[in-house]
């Protein structure tokens, strides 16, 4: 079982529209989440990181985090066309190196 | 703030030659650093760990002679691929934390895309 799991997609949704992004993660330790976005060719880009239980909302962005059910979240209200990148989910198990799931593509159809 | 540096962006070498890539922490101090490696279509595989002023944890199956990282202050550390073969082709990214032992953030530099022939 892969320690961060997300769906590799694309996933396509029109623009204005709410993308949902996914990720499981098998640590039952793991301590902190993280979403970033990474356009084709370049390093990530921070978006969202999340602590706790519960949502958190940043701008059109909100990360969903269930420790219980070891899941975690990204939701994109107003999708726009520049939204469409690869989403990794990445997890700190405790020892500060991230391990990341292997990427959701989005697609966001003008 | 939070700026991370790489240099060079991209290199392209000759198989058998070694190459350095520095990452810097512009903005901040950074006790540890990250080194990640990501193939084409694949996530990010961690590398190592880099810890100022100390030798630096290498995830399994990572060649430690190979990979030879230093971690000489605060805001640089250096990825030396000694004697490069074209299977090292990859995109080499860096990350530095803002703190040490606590829940942080990582903050990635821009990657070093290095091409072996």
């Amino acid at each position: 079982q892969k320690e961060v799991e997300q769906n590799s997609g694309p996933l396509s949704v029109p623009e204005g529209a709410i993308a949902s992004l996914n990720c499981t993660y098998s640590d039952r330790g793991s301590q902190s989440f993280f979403w970033y976005r990474q356009y084709s060719g370049k390093s990530p880009e921070l978006i969202m990181s999340i602590y706790s239980n519960g949502d958190k909302e940043d701008g059109r962005f909100t990360a969903q985090l269930n420790k219980a059910s070891q899941y975690v979240s990204l939701l994109i209200r107003d999708s726009q066309p520049s939204d469409s990148a690869t989403y990794l989910c990445a997890v700190d198990t405790g020892r500060r190196a991230l391990t990341f799931g292997s990427g959701t593509r989005l697609q966001v159809q003008p | 703030g939070a700026v991370v540096s790489q240099h060079p962006s991209w290199v392209i070498c000759k198989s058998g030659t070694s190459v350095k890539i520095e990452c810097r922490s512009l903005d901040f101090q950074a006790t540890t650093m990250f080194w990640y490696r990501q193939f084409p279509k694949q996530s990010l595989m961690l590398m190592a760990t880099s810890n100022e002023g100390s030798k630096a944890t290498y995830e399994q199956g990572v060649e430690k002679d190979k990979f030879l990282i230093n971690h000489a202050s605060l805001t640089l550390s250096t990825l030396t691929v000694t004697s490069a073969h074209p299977e090292d082709s990859s995109f080499y990214i860096c990350s530095a934390g803002r703190l040490a032992g606590a829940p942080d953030t990582q903050y990635f530099g821009p990657g070093t895309r290095l091409t072996v022939l």
